[in-house]
């Protein structure tokens, strides 16, 4: 049970555009969400979060939203730069299960010069 | 800060033979580990939750005989392979949690992959 789904496995932008990577979860009583970059044979590291009781969170080129009634988040990354290809995953967690994080199955970002 | 180093970064070992692999937070104290492992294009799935002096707690379907999980310190937690197969094959990260930090994030190793010939 894919309790954390990203359905787009791959996303194509030139340059300079807007990349939009979508989630979506199943389970309601997920209260935290975070958006990790993962390039070949790295680990993830740690891009931006969004706590449930916020529906927008902003650093610097990512905004990730949250929209809770349709169990959707995305992130934006504006502008789009070469250096930002990579896999991204978006992962969730509920308070009750402390930090462990249920990871979606990536989505392959590949911004064209 | 934060960062968490994964040994050995790569490794090919024999079926049947064992095999660990060390997960250390160089800059800080993790109380909590996590062993993470990931099949080539899918998800990262977690094997198991590691706290520090304590037995670790394994997510449903994971071998905790085959998985065996250490962690003596306060930096420093182990994954060993026992009797490997093929099919344990796979890319192992391990992640920590850094106390005081941003809820739930974790700081991930670079990650090991293992091949088991």
């Amino acid at each position: 049970d894919q309790q954390v789904k990203q359905n787009s496995p791959s996303l194509s932008v030139q340059e300079g555009r807007i990349s939009i990577l979508n989630c979506d979860y199943t389970n309601s009583m997920f209260d935290y969400f975070l958006w990790y970059k993962k390039y070949p044979a790295e680990g993830p590291t740690f891009l931006i979060s969004i706590s449930s009781i916020k529906d927008k969170n902003e650093d610097g080129r990512f905004t990730v939203f949250l929209n809770k009634s349709a169990k959707h988040l995305s992130l934006h990354i504006v502008p789009s730069q070469p250096g930002d290809s990579a896999v991204y995953f978006c992962a969730a967690s509920e308070w009750s299960s402390g930090d462990k994080l249920t990871f979606g199955t990536g989505t392959r970002l590949a911004v064209r010069p | 800060g934060a960062v968490v180093s994964q040994h050995p970064s790569r490794v090919i070992c024999k079926s049947g033979t064992s095999v660990k692999i060390e997960c250390r937070s160089l800059d800080f104290q993790a109380t909590t580990m996590f062993w993470y492992r990931q099949f080539p294009k899918q998800s990262l799935m977690l094997m198991a939750t590691s706290n520090e002096g304590s037995k670790a707690t394994y997510e449903q379907g994971v071998e905790k005989d085959k998985f065996l999980i250490n962690h003596a310190s306060l930096t420093l937690s182990t994954l060993t392979v026992t009797s490997a197969h093929p099919e344990d094959s796979s890319f192992y990260i391990c992640s920590a949690s850094q106390p005081g930090q941003g809820l739930y994030e974790q700081y991930f190793g670079p990650g090991t992959r293992l091949t088991v010939t």
